[in-house]
């Protein structure tokens, strides 16, 4: 079946660096993608979307880059703090199904910050 | 605003027993859904509703039942708890934007386990 997934489960860099994760879909009808941190206890938390007719979105310290043509997705953090530290999500939404409640998570990636 | 809310935090049940997992937003959210995480992995969508009255099926909605009576509350029940329901569950609501749905809002969390 249709699946998101991530390429690296755990990915460690140094406080300062830019961070970079990896999100991989499948479901070509997805036109809404999502990026979660989810701390340690604590239930996932927004960060950033996207939406398919875009190819670059920026936020505060983040941005998501979409390429719909190998269908991949990723969210890069500038200088990366320790408070960053966490699982990150991408989410899937398909519209047109009416089924707007709907997201597809992939399974996670671990980000580590070494001070 | 309370933002989502589910109680309670921890429950242990045994094989067999019922129960209702409680969720409630303060926001007018249309949308809501029920999410499951186990351990090392993604959220798995149980049951979702887009509207007072509506409810649907997720990914994973077998030995659950939702309600939806009213915008605030979105209970799940647990008719028969079986220990592959051992989990953490979240409980999440977001808005209709014109554009599709919003960015969805978690709750803190309800940290089963059933014996």
């Amino acid at each position: 079946g249709e699946s998101v997934g991530l390429h690296l489960p755990t990915l460690s860099v140094q406080e300062g660096d830019n961070s970079i994760i990896n999100c991989a879909y499948s479901n070509s009808a997805s036109d809404y993608f999502i990026w979660y941190k989810q701390e340690s206890g604590k239930g996932p938390q927004f960060i950033i979307d996207i939406r398919s007719n875009m190819d670059k979105r920026q936020g505060q310290r983040v941005t998501v880059l979409l390429n719909k043509t190998v269908k991949h997705l990723s969210l890069q953090i500038a200088a990366t703090q320790p408070g960053d530290s966490a699982v990150y999500f991408c989410a899937e939404n398909i519209f047109g199904s009416g089924n707007t409640g709907k997201l597809i998570f992939g399974q996670g990636t671990t980000l580590q910050v070494k001070p | 605003n309370a933002g989502v809310t589910q109680t309670p935090k921890f429950q242990v049940l045994k094989t067999g027993q019922s129960m209702t997992l409680q969720c409630a937003q303060d926001m007018n959210h249309e949308y809501m859904s029920w999410y499951r995480q186990d351990p090392g992995m993604g959220l798995r969508l149980i049951h979702y509703s887009v509207g007072a009255g509506i409810t649907d099926q997720g990914e994973v909605p077998n030995g659950y039942n939702v309600s939806r009576s009213t915008t605030e509350d979105f209970p799940l029940r647990l008719l028969s708890a079986a220990p592959s329901q051992t989990s953490v569950y979240f409980c999440a609501s977001s808005v209709r934007r014109a554009s599709g749905q919003g960015e969805q809002f978690f709750g803190p969390g309800t940290r089963l386990t059933v014996l």
